[in-house]
């Protein structure tokens, strides 16, 4: 079955105690992007990755990383997780020709205390 | 800056037709989708226009008028399971990975 993964599901953590969320896809897609969704300001994207080595900030980058090493795997990396960064995150991904469909993973809830 | 404008609500009763808008401002254009989630899921794709006009799938139909920066999405034939939050996304870029997403419009049908 095609989809996109992520793990944790839920994951509750402290200030400042690093933190690394999976995302994998099985399509093959070139492009891989981490969004995060919060009440008011719908999804907004962190971070995009357009193949394996290439990636790109979104609109909210700070205090997050990424890395893209395989072309089925995007890890999104807080180094120092704050409580503004209590938000729910979706990883997503699509390819170089169908690139208007995105296909979401079923997202991770963060809280950070 | 880049911005992408919905109603936040919008109520109808089943079997009902209901439209809902999306204006955008964005510095490139290069298609409109739309997407929808239900309460806790994850946003499943429902359509795109690149050029102006209507595109049909099912219930669900799409608009866009590129010289007015908006588009609609339209549902008819309204069930329950409409019931969920609709999302226009411009891509805005020809040559990478960046969508803008509008803040999202909450569909209520009624019985």
């Amino acid at each position: 079955e095609a989809q996109v993964t992520q793990n944790p599901r839920y994951l509750i953590t402290v200030t400042g105690k690093k933190l690394t969320v999976t995302c994998s896809q099985n399509m093959n897609h070139e492009y891989m992007s981490w969004y995060r969704q919060d009440p008011g300001l719908g999804l907004r994207q962190i971070y995009y990755s357009m193949n394996v080595e290439v990636t790109d900030k979104g609109d909210v980058p700070e205090g997050y990383k990424v890395s893209r090493k395989e072309k089925r795997n995007f890890p999104l990396i807080l180094e120092s997780p704050s409580p503004n960064q209590t938000s729910l995150y979706f990883c997503a991904s699509r390819d170089r020709v169908n690139y208007n469909e995105q296909f979401f993973g079923p997202g991770t809830r963060l809280t950070v205390l | 800056g880049q911005s992408l404008e919905q109603p936040s609500e919008v109520t109808a009763v089943e079997g009902a037709i209901v439209q809902i808008n999306c204006t955008y401002q964005t510095s490139g254009f290069y298609g409109l989708s739309w997407y929808q989630q239900h309460d806790g899921g994850a946003p499943t794709f429902l359509s795109y226009n690149a050029l102006d006009g209507l595109e049909e799938t099912g219930r669900f139909s799409s608009f866009l008028s590129r010289s007015d920066s908006y588009g609609y999405l339209l549902l008819q034939e309204l069930q329950m399971k409409d019931s969920a939050s609709y999302f226009c996304a411009v891509r805005a870029s020809s040559n990478t990975g960046k969508l803008i997403f509008g803040q999202g419009t909450t569909l209520q049908v009624k019985p």
